[in-house]
């Protein structure tokens, strides 16, 4: 039913940069309605990693970043470490559904 | 620090009603926010089932808004989700959250998240 959709998978080698999607619609993320990215390590609950598409949490470290351009929304990893292997899930408001959404979600694997 | 909590049985059988708490410590509920549910099926993505404002005001997943119902309990500093007539899809790990209502309801605070089996 996940109306934002993720790549499955990205993979990259320690220290190199890694970038993903999140697609979406003009009722969703098309309509201004604020991107949050949550991480979600191995068998622990997700982790707010991105708020209001730019946006990071304090204790967020600088090497994840967040942007926005129509009716997508992506998160890029600096630095990759191999602390970053984990699921990776995008969420918005969807006007048309009345509710919140969440990304297919994408694996990152470190080499 | 805020800290959430599920608590609830962990077997509920097919057509019965799956009842969980999430105990708030840190933060009082009647002070603002929306206190939410998430639901992750095993090996599978997540899916939001609906939130309450501290207010009372509810919204809910419309795929699910015919079965759900999400309750505070002010004295208790706690809130709960009710979901009716549950089949072996319902089976998932359950999530509360807070939903920051200062910025766009991201979800800042998670509970560990409780395995809900459904099956007879």
């Amino acid at each position: 039913q996940s109306v934002l959709t993720q790549p499955p998978s990205v993979s990259g080698a320690p220290g190199q940069r890694v970038t993903f999607s999140c697609t979406g619609s003009s009722s969703n993320i098309g309509a201004g309605f604020g991107v949050h990215w949550y991480q979600q390590l191995p068998g622990t609950a997700p982790k707010l990693l991105i708020y209001g598409d730019t946006n990071r949490p304090s204790g967020v470290p600088d090497r994840f970043s967040g942007s926005k351009s129509g009716t997508s929304a992506s998160l890029a990893i600096t630095g990759l470490q191999a602390e970053d292997e984990a699921d990776y899930y995008c969420q918005s408001y969807d006007s048309s559904l009345s509710g919140y959404v969440f990304g297919t979600g994408t694996k990152v694997t470190v080499l | 620090q805020v800290q959430l909590q599920e608590s609830g049985p962990r077997l509920v059988k097919p057509s019965e009603t799956l009842s969980l708490t999430c105990a708030v410590s840190g933060y009082s509920i009647s002070s603002g926010y929306y206190w939410e549910w998430i639901r992750q099926p095993p090996g599978k993505g997540l899916e939001w089932i609906g939130s309450i404002y501290h207010s009372g005001s509810t919204y809910y997943n419309p795929s699910l808004k015919s079965r759900v119902t999400i309750s505070l309990d002010m004295s208790k500093n706690q809130f709960s989700l009710r979901l009716s007539s549950v089949t072996a899809a319902d089976t998932a790990v359950y999530y509360c959250a807070r939903g920051d209502s200062d910025n766009w309801n991201s979800l800042d605070y998670w509970g560990q998240g409780t395995l809900v089996t459904v099956s007879s």
